[in-house]
């Protein structure tokens, strides 16, 4: 069965940092997602990409968020300087349009 | 401003009971809602999805129900198992394309051999 990957499974950096998480979305969906979940908190949405651009973000996603798809697989967010509040787990999601989303093992981004 | 709710926040059962969590939600003009389950530091796995003009879906053991009037969901898991301990979350979008999906803060299960 098709499923979404994402790599690293864990991730260490320093604050200020850049980081980028990558994902690999099912091949034949369409609408990618961001989402990040600190520990112990609900899951929130980040943003959402379709037809190579930012269909909606939410208010987390401020100017040091940022979203590509490089090529025809992967999708990737960067963190450009990172804050000790960016710690949490990312989950990349895709979806084919009027199904179910699938969800990525998420990366556990720790920033110290 | 969707806001979503779930209770009980945690729940210990016997194995072999069957139980419902519940789901809640303020603004009733969503499109889907989804059911996944989370292990303890883990991914989200989907167990069920109800479109709107749905009002339930069963996957084996599992049954959940929509009521967007009252603005309600519930899981129905019926003969638990140890197994299905894990961290049961709802969550819905307003659109067809998973727009600003929002989520529930859980229910985590226990199910007690």
């Amino acid at each position: 069965e098709p499923e979404v990957t994402q790599t690293p499974s864990h991730q260490v950096t320093q604050m200020g940092q850049e980081v980028i998480l990558r994902c690999v979305p099912i091949s034949n969906h369409l609408y990618f997602y961001w989402y990040r979940q600190i520990l112990g908190q609900k899951v929130e949405f980040l943003v959402s990409f379709y037809n190579n651009e930012i269909s909606e973000k939410s208010e987390i996603f401020d100017d040091q968020f940022s979203v590509e798809r490089p090529d025809g697989s992967n999708f990737t967010l960067k963190i450009r300087s990172t804050k000790l509040e960016d710690s949490a787990m990312y989950f990349c999601a895709s979806l084919k349009g009027g199904y179910e989303q699938y969800f990525g093992p998420g990366t556990r981004l720790t920033v110290t | 401003k969707q806001e979503v709710t779930q209770i009980p926040a945690a729940l210990s059962v016997p194995e072999g009971e069957n139980l419902v969590l519940n789901c809640s939600f303020t603004d009733s003009a969503i499109y889907n809602l989804q059911w996944f389950r989370q292990d303890p530091g883990k991914g989200l796995t989907s167990l069920l999805l109800i479109q709107s003009s749905q009002r339930e879906q069963t996957s084996g053991r599992l049954n959940a129900s929509l009521d967007k009037s009252s603005g309600r969901s519930t899981l129905y898991i019926a003969a638990s198992q140890p197994g299905d301990s894990a961290t049961y979350l709802c969550a819905l979008d307003r659109d067809n394309y998973g727009q600003n999906f929002v989520f529930g803060p859980g229910t985590r299960l226990s199910v007690l051999p």
